[in-house]
This record gives structure tokens, sequence and C-alpha cells, in this order.
């Protein structure tokens, strides 16, 4: 079991804005920054946001990211077909002394 | 561009050993802390193994503590996994990765994957 928790999927139609949450405690989201990472079937993951909010060069701003506390989420505005993936978030684990991943999220574009 | 391309995935029976390489290229490779990160089949991205750019902060998850190590060679731009006692639950897509700078674990490249499974 995930020491971060997703929902296990998400869905929008497009144009919608879809929010995925992620949740965890004081020793990972809680004290450290968080990253997500997007997943089509069969590739490599590709990070999305780091440092709670920031988005690496060649990611649309319409991808976009939050933390509060324990607490993080990923918003997509605009919502595209070509955005129909998995999505995981990410975040040091004091405790374990290393990162730790949620579940992931599937999300469909309906 | 950067390219990370592993290698050295196999079927290999329960209790065997692996080694897998990274080849890494299109960047200064002795500047980037590395790490490696499994999937197992149909499921989510677990974190195996982190390693600084110099070799002397190295950290395991858990479940490959003091089976699997984790090395680097940055003369030859290669990142390395040797991996001991595999066990069925060992099986999972392998990638190398590499953390962003003035990141902790933010990981901004990533290779295709090695597969590697773990037969009983």
């Amino acid at each position: 079991q995930s020491l971060l928790t997703q929902p296990p999927s998400a869905s929008g139609t497009p144009g919608q804005t879809v929010t995925i949450s992620c949740s965890g405690s004081s020793s990972n989201i809680g004290s450290n920054t968080v990253n997500w990472y997007q997943q089509f079937p069969g590739t490599a993951p590709k990070l999305l946001i780091y440092k709670n909010n920031q988005r690496p060069s060649g990611v649309p701003d319409r991808f976009s990211g939050s933390k509060s506390g324990t607490s993080t989420s990923l918003a997509i505005s605009g919502l595209q077909s070509e955005d129909e993936a998995d999505y995981y978030c990410a975040a040091w684990d004091d405790s374990l002394n290393g990162p730790v991943f949620g579940g992931g999220t599937k999300l469909t574009v309906l | 561009e950067v390219q990370l391309v592993e290698s050295g995935g196999d079927l290999v029976q329960s209790g065997g050993s692996l080694r897998l390489s990274c080849a890494a290229s299109g960047f200064i490779f002795s500047s980037y802390n590395m790490n490696w990160v499994r999937q197992a089949p149909g499921k989510g991205l677990e974190w195996v193994a982190y390693i600084n750019r110099v070799s002397d902060i190295i950290y395991y998850a858990d479940s490959v503590k003091g089976r699997f190590t984790i090395s680097r060679d940055n003369a030859k731009n290669s990142l390395f996994l040797e991996m001991n006692s595999l066990r069925t639950e060992d099986t999972a897509v392998y990638y190398c990765v590499r953390v962003r700078s003035s990141t902790t674990c933010s990981f901004d490249s990533w290779g295709q994957g090695t597969l590697v499974t773990v037969s009983s």
C-alpha cells in the first residue's frame, strides 16, 4: 500500500477542469516538495510538475499543482483527449530516506 | 539530447542474480544524482535506489536493501544495479532516472526501461 493516497480513477469531458488529489503525511508531503508524473501506456513516466507547482519547459500551463499541509493536487484545465494517461504524485519521505509514489490515477477523457 | 539507455534485463530464476546497466549521454553525467525506479506489470511506480554524484550517499528501498547494489562509473557515464537473491516480486520494468538539479527527487529524465522477469 502506497504512503501517498490517490484516487484510482478520474474522468472528465473535453474542455473541463479535472483535479487529482494526493494525500500523504508529515514525513513526506508535509515537509517536502511534491512532484507529479504523467505516464502513457507502454512508455516511461514524464515529469509534469516539480517543487509543488513548477512546470518543466514544454509542459503546457493547463497543468498546475498546489499543496496544502499534507495534501497536494494536480489540476488539468481545458481537458484534451491526449491527456488520457496515468498520473502519479511523489515526494521525498524523511522516515524512509527515499521518495514515495502515490498509487496512480488513471484519467479518462470521456 | 538527454538519453538514458538501460540494458541487462532478462528472465531469471528465483534466487538468481542480474546486473542492469544504464548508459547516459547528452549531459554531464557526473553532475547529476541518479536513481533506479521500477514498475511491476500493471502496477504503480516504486523507487528502488539512489546514488549521489560522487557515490558517497546511497539509499535503498527497504524491499531491496541487502540484496541490490547501486553504483556508477562517471568516467564511463554509466549507472548500474546489481541484483542478487531475486524474488518473483522483483519482476518489473526497471527505469534509470536522473534527478533534476537543485531538487531532491524530481525525476526529469527517464530511460525506456528494461524488463526483469523472475520465475519461480
